[in-house]
């Protein structure tokens, strides 16, 4: 079935540094979807790209969707400390439901 | 609060005995998703229900697991005979219908399971 993998699987930065996030489907995605979980919290819902090449911009995070439509990645610039938490990106499984990449864990010391 | 409300948020249990989480969604979405997910791992699905229709369910929900949303509103899951690798974050997400199938999924704070 398909699968979404993540890498890396941690990250920990200085505040003010760059930080990306990368995720790989072994099958083509009809669209991706990206999470926010702070620790101790429940996913949030960021973003979702459709179209093959898309990018979406939400302040200081960037989100691209691959031509293939079997990757993505987000970025964020100039880390804050409230990035902190798990990032997940989720394709669709054969219904509506999501399959979850194992997520990134992003640390931001100041 | 009008988002999606779990309970309880926390139940302990011994190892055999039977268990139920219940499940409030947002209350004009017609999707109801239910998650599992453990320490370091992604939200893992379950199964999903449209309304009152329980359309899809993993592998992974074995056949003491199992779950109704008899009115197509609140949803419960039960846990029969409990083991300790049920231990784990049970998380609940309603949706709407949206563009090309797939809309945002809202995610309740979750019920974790502890067996003992």
């Amino acid at each position: 079935g398909q699968q979404v993998m993540q890498i890396p699987q941690y990250q920990h930065v200085q505040e003010g540094e760059d930080f990306t996030t990368y995720c790989n489907s072994s099958t083509t995605l009809s669209n991706i979807q990206w999470y926010k979980q702070r620790p101790g919290g429940h996913p949030v819902f960021l973003i979702q790209l459709v179209k093959s090449g898309e990018v979406k911009k939400q302040k200081r995070l960037t989100f691209q969707f691959g031509e293939a439509k079997k990757n993505s990645s987000l970025h964020i610039t100039a880390t804050q400390t409230t990035d902190v938490g798990t990032y997940f990106c989720a394709g669709p499984n054969s219904g509506y439901a999501l399959n979850f990449g194992k997520g990134t864990s992003l640390l931001v010391t100041p | 609060d009008t988002g999606v409300s779990q309970n309880p948020r926390h139940k302990i249990t011994k190892r055999g005995q039977n268990v139920t989480f219940r499940c409030d969604p947002i209350s004009e979405h017609n999707r109801l998703y239910w998650y599992r997910q453990t320490l370091g791992q992604g939200p893992e699905f379950l199964t999903y229900f449209q309304n009152e229709a329980q359309l899809e369910k993993s592998r992974l929900l074995s056949d003491r697991f199992s779950a109704e949303r008899p009115k197509g509103s609140f949803s419960t899951l039960e846990i029969q005979r409990t083991e300790q690798g049920d231990s784990a974050m049970y998380l609940c997400a309603s949706s709407s219908d949206g563009l090309a199938g797939l809309s945002e999924q809202f995610f309740g704070p979750g019920t974790r399971l502890t067996v003992l």
